[in-house]
């Protein structure tokens, strides 16, 4: 398996633009995760998703955010409109249920500049 | 409220040294303490776990210790190599949900 695959690796924007996140989680996971890694807050948790039905969206921030699930291989993180303060690197993990869920498999992260 | 605490936020230590990272939780409903690395330009990956019914658990040059009752443990790794110079970061979980909340985490420079 490829592991977790997460697009664009590096993305660089101006304030006001919308951005999308891209996450295929490993095959036969079920659980998807967005994770947003800063300097100051560390990694925090944004959403998190079951059988693609988001299960706890208490983490993202604002309004401006969303996050989407269509199908089992693919999630989007999206950003609309985009500021400074959003820049960061944004993790998506998954994991299975039974054997293996205590593991989250993380992908290599997409770094997101707003300028 | 951060539910995980980590320190210290850096840490330098010299090849053949002890590195010592600390965490402490405040929710006695967590039941799961994994550690996890990450090398520049890659997301994190689980290194080492343990759960509340042992106070130690080693594999190889990494130690987790417990201890319940302060609510506190601790990474060390013994004889550290340049190769682990990384960011650590201690998470914990609920009961049955596998679902980490992490410390902001530790980064460790280890010099030859």
């Amino acid at each position: 398996d490829a592991g977790v695959i997460q697009s664009p690796r590096h993305e660089v924007t101006e304030m006001g633009q919308e951005v999308t996140l891209r996450c295929k989680p490993i095959s036969g996971h079920d659980y998807l995760f967005w994770y947003r890694q800063t300097m100051m807050r560390g990694l925090e948790l944004l959403i998190y998703f079951n059988n693609n039905v988001p299960i706890d969206d208490s983490g993202m921030p604002e309004d401006r955010f969303s996050a989407k699930m269509p199908n089992a291989s693919f999630s989007t993180l999206k950003i609309q409109p985009s500021e400074p303060r959003d820049s960061a690197v944004y993790f998506c993990a998954s994991r299975s249920t039974g054997a293996g869920a205590n593991v989250l498999t993380f992908g290599a992260g997409s770094r997101l500049t707003v300028l | 409220q951060q539910q995980v605490k980590q320190s210290p936020q850096s840490l330098i230590v010299q090849k053949g040294g002890i590195s010592i990272i600390n965490c402490a939780y405040e929710n006695t409903a967590f039941d799961y303490f994994p550690w996890y690395q990450q090398f520049p330009g890659k997301g994190p990956a689980l290194l080492i776990a343990i759960r509340p019914d042992v106070s130690e658990k080693k594999e190889g040059r990494f130690t987790i210790s417990f201890n319940k009752s302060a609510k506190q443990f601790s990474l060390h790794i013994m004889d550290s190599q340049p190769g682990d110079s990384a960011t650590y970061f201690c998470a914990a979980s609920l009961r049955g949900s596998y679902i980490p909340t992490f410390g902001r985490g530790t980064s460790l420079i280890v010099h030859p």
